[in-house]
């Protein structure tokens, strides 16, 4: 069972839109939740985190929202640009980086 | 700075035979993992290394076996292949198996078993 539910599968946006990805978890043990981008033929890479005492943070085009209550968080992004185009994941940790559990991923597609 | 490398990129194997996927960091990272990709699965942890000469096992560990001799090397071994191993394999560093340390990503190797 996947521990980490992620959506949407694929996601296609025109430049300069919004893009959100949602992601919700049922283990409460959870209390970091990285998202990572990866770009076809590459390694995933970290984009940004948060702990579940914030609701939410911004890094530059970037924001997570976070609602403990519902055990749902969410990645948002403004202006998306084509070179935004790649796959997204959520993750959660419970104690250390031996116990990461990723999402399925959401493709985003962004057309100019 | 290389950070991780992976060998080989892509290998296709025959199911029963044994296969040693390699992972080189440079950055002096204690902590290390393996995780395999599919689709609509997202990536799932194999196993882990929190420092040289230590391991442990992840999420799907069945079927595959690594080793830490020293810091910079982890590497992931099929003893006997088998059809559902065919994935995307990608080796991970962070500097501790802090949850707040980041895990760094190598390139992957797909690999396909027939």
């Amino acid at each position: 069972q996947q521990q980490v539910k992620q959506s949407p599968q694929s996601l296609i946006v025109q430049k300069g839109g919004i893009s959100i990805i949602n992601c919700a978890y049922e283990n409460t043990a959870f209390d970091y939740f990285p998202w990572y981008q990866q770009f076809p033929g590459k390694g995933p890479a970290l984009l940004i985190a948060i702990r579940p005492d914030v609701s939410e943070k911004k890094e530059g085009r970037f924001t997570i929202s976070f609602n403990k209550s519902a055990k749902q968080f969410s990645l948002h992004f403004m202006d998306s640009q084509p070179g935004d185009s790649a796959t997204y994941f959520c993750a959660a940790i419970a104690y250390n980086n031996n116990d990461m559990r990723f999402g399925a991923g959401t493709r985003l597609t962004v057309k100019p | 700075i290389a950070g991780i490398t992976q060998a080989p990129t892509s290998q296709i194997l025959a199911a029963g035979r044994r296969m040693t996927l390699r992972c080189t960091q440079d950055m002096r990272h204690n902590a290390m993992y393996w995780y395999r990709q599919d689709l609509g699965l997202g990536l799932r942890l194999i196993h882990y290394s929190n420092t040289a000469g230590t391991t442990g096992k992840g999420e799907v560990p069945d079927g595959y076996s690594v080793s830490r001799a020293n810091t910079d090397d982890f590497p992931l071994t099929l003893a006997s292949a088998v059809p559902s191993q065919t994935s995307v394999y990608f080796c991970a560093s962070s500097q501790t198996s802090g949850r707040t340390d980041t895990q760094y990503f190598g390139p992957g190797t797909r690999l396909t078993v027939l």
